[in-house]
């Protein structure tokens, strides 16, 4: 089975801080997606990487970066947190872009106060 | 923009009862996904139909799709109190990446 791994469950930080958010899945695939949900928004893509060293922006991608130096690895920065950030992340990755499933990590609780 | 939206946004259930549960979407796809996600964890896949396929069954799950109406459901049969979670669809259309989810339903399953 895919093993999709987020760093933290939950994570509080302040505000104006540089926060990352590490996922490392283990099958090998391409392509690996940042989403965050938030209740009543459902699951809102930030971005998303189908190669080492590139990514795409998603729906909501201000405010965040990412980095995706090795395959197996795609981070999350929030360069400057803020309290409209605070939201549940959920990292995924699949084998090929839409036609297979995502997989799903148990996702990052994150608070900023 | 959202495109699924799943409905009703919250069903309950007795054990052994079945779920019905239905997506809407708007533009053409290629396919359309169903996950569920218990709380406070992340989404798990349930099954995938492709837009050339009317039917799809996996063990208890059963996931109709019509083009023609930008509909599918998801049936999920003698449910147990195990299966209460959210399910989400997801459609994957002609940008070929992204998948769009819906707002999910919410189903309690009471023992």
């Amino acid at each position: 089975d895919v093993k999709v791994t987020q760093s933290s469950r939950y994570l509080v930080k302040r505000t104006g801080e540089k926060v990352f958010l590490e996922c490392v899945q283990d099958m090998d695939h391409e392509n690996m997606f940042w989403y965050r949900q938030d209740p009543g928004l459902g699951l809102r893509l930030i971005y998303f990487s189908y190669d080492v060293k590139m990514k795409e922006k998603g729906d909501i991608p201000e405010g965040y970066s990412v980095s995706r130096e090795k395959k197996e690895r795609f981070s999350l920065i929030l360069e400057s947190a803020s309290t409209n950030q605070t939201s549940m992340y959920l990292c995924a990755s699949s084998l090929l872009l839409g036609s297979q499933p995502q997989h799903f990590g148990d996702g990052t609780r994150l608070s900023i106060l | 923009s959202q495109q699924g939206e799943e409905d009703p946004q919250a069903l309950s259930i007795q054990e052994g009862e079945n779920a019905t549960m239905n997506c809407s979407y708007k533009t053409s796809i290629n396919n359309l996904q169903w996950y569920r996600q218990n709380s406070g964890r992340g989404l798990v896949h349930l099954i995938l139909i492709r837009s050339n396929e009317r039917e799809k069954h996996s063990g208890r799950l059963r996931v109709t799709l019509d083009t023609s109406k930008k509909s599918s459901s998801l049936l999920i049969t003698a449910s147990r109190a195990a299966d209460t979670a959210s399910y989400f669809c997801a459609t994957a259309g002609g940008s070929n990446y992204k998948l769009t989810f819906g707002k999910g339903t919410l189903l309690t399953v009471n023992p």
